[in-house]
């Protein structure tokens, strides 16, 4: 049972327009959400995270948008740049030392 | 500041052969560590976690196995392997709270043949 989904398999963005990447879950005990980005061959790197008591965090040209009622998240970046081209992977926190639930990841490619 | 190191970078070994892959973390104490493995489509899959020495937690029930002898040393074994254990194998470490989450090692991309 998939409990944090990325519908998207890839996504193929503009260089300078925005990229939406999506995000849902089903467990409504989640309590914190993080975004990861990887290059291939590489660990994943920290991107932006988000409280559920929050509904918008900003964090330069990133932004994470919670919708609690819908289990929904989303990771906005304006403007693209080629080098946001990476998979880029949703993650889900229940409590404390619980391990992170990530969901299958989403290849964004930035055309120039 | 906090490191942590992976080895081998690539490894390719005969199906029914062991293995063995170590992380180490340096620059903190009693570090939550963990074992994923990315598969073609299946994403970040957990495999092992440990909260302390001697602690393993399994997710999937498969022919591998992780050890925690020291506190900052996470190994991932198996004694034979199967083609299906190909895939790239990230160690990750966190500090049990909020915040960033995990830090993950650059990875071992395991071919079995």
């Amino acid at each position: 049972d998939q409990q944090v989904k990325q519908n998207s398999p890839s996504l193929s963005v503009q260089e300078g327009r925005i990229s939406i990447l999506n995000c849902d879950y089903t467990n409504s005990m989640f309590d914190y959400f993080l975004w990861y980005k990887k290059y291939p061959a590489e660990g994943p790197t920290f991107l932006i995270s988000i409280s559920s008591i929050k509904d918008k965090n900003e964090d330069g040209r990133f932004t994470v948008f919670l919708n609690k009622s819908a289990k929904h998240l989303s990771l906005h970046i304006v403007p693209s740049q080629p080098g946001d081209s990476a998979v880029y992977f949703c993650a889900a926190r229940l409590t404390g030392n619980t391990p992170l639930v990530f969901g299958k990841g989403t290849r964004l490619s930035v055309i120039a | 500041s906090q490191t942590i190191h992976q080895w081998p970078a690539t490894l390719v070994q005969p199906v029914g052969s062991p293995l063995s892959l170590e992380c180490t973390v340096e620059g903190t104490s009693n570090p939550n560590l963990y074992w994923y493995r990315q598969a073609a489509g299946r994403g970040l899959q957990l495999l092992f976690y440990s909260v302390g020495i001697g602690q393993i937690s399994s997710e999937v029930p498969q022919n591998l196995s992780a050890s925690r002898p020291q506190d900052r040393q996470f190994i991932l074994s198996s004694k034979k392997l199967l083609l299906s254990d190909s895939g790239f194998y990230l160690c990750a470490w966190s500090g049990g709270g909020v915040g960033y989450g995990y830090t993950f090692g650059s990875g071992t991309r395991l071919t079995v043949v």
